[in-house]
């Protein structure tokens, strides 16, 4: 099948071990974010969102940290497996809910 | 279905060929959005419907997309006279209600190659 991984910044991680991948976003006025896993051949999954009022928000084995000082996000995942292995994306949303901002996008590669 | 469908899953088209791609939303997915992704980068939204209307499509790149949802459910997106730039992977998704609040379901999507 396709790829969507290709000329992407590679993250390499051990099993087990915990993956942080980052994301810059662009616009100050945007007050939504999602991150998405994109496996190959695949649409984009949703993983977690944060709004901006928020600074740090969990969900299972995920974690998504917020720094609208310098426009960042962060995904953190514990226990990392080999089924985590894609394409991460973070998506920013200004001003309304219609449209979202993709990122360019992390290939996470889990080692066994 | 469970989920959001996309047809045909492969397109090849000769520069200058007419292709349309089906979207099949959630059952009773009120909000409906194209997305273009090219190989390697991250989806570029092209258009989102409300039911059957149009509210934006701001990111159509070209007068040679067209996309339609004539009865809020199953959608359409068209290009005309496609060249080799319009390759990419072409993603639906949808949502329960208006706009994308809470992320939205994707389909696989349609890749397109033109030649």
């Amino acid at each position: 099948g396709e790829s969507v991984g290709l000329h992407l910044p590679t993250l390499s991680v051990q099993e087990g071990d915990n993956s942080i991948i980052n994301c810059a976003y662009s616009n100050s006025a945007s007050d939504y974010f999602i991150w998405y896993k994109q496996e190959s051949g695949k649409g984009p999954q949703f993983i977690i969102d944060i709004r901006s009022n928020m600074d740090k928000r969990q969900g299972q084995r995920v974690t998504v940290l917020l720094n609208k000082t310098v426009k960042h996000l962060s995904l953190q995942i514990a226990a990392t497996q080999p089924g985590d292995s894609a394409v991460y994306f973070c998506a920013e949303n200004p001003y309304n809910f219609n449209k979202f901002y993709f990122g360019s996008g992390t290939k996470l590669n889990v080692k066994p | 279905g469970a989920g959001v469908s996309q047809s045909p899953r492969y397109k090849v088209a000769k520069r200058g060929q007419d292709v349309a791609l089906r979207c099949d939303p959630i059952s009773g997915h009120v909000s409906l959005f194209w997305y273009q992704q090219a190989l390697g980068q991250g989806p570029e939204f092209l258009t989102y419907f409300q039911n059957e209307a149009q509210l934006d499509k701001s990111g159509l790149p070209s007068d040679r997309f067209f996309a339609e949802r004539p009865e809020g459910s199953v959608s359409t997106l068209k290009i005309q006279r496609t060249q080799q730039e319009d390759s990419a992977v072409y993603l639906c998704a949808s949502t329960p209600g208006p706009g994308g609040d809470y992320g939205y379901t994707f389909g696989s999507g349609t890749r397109l190659t033109v030649v």
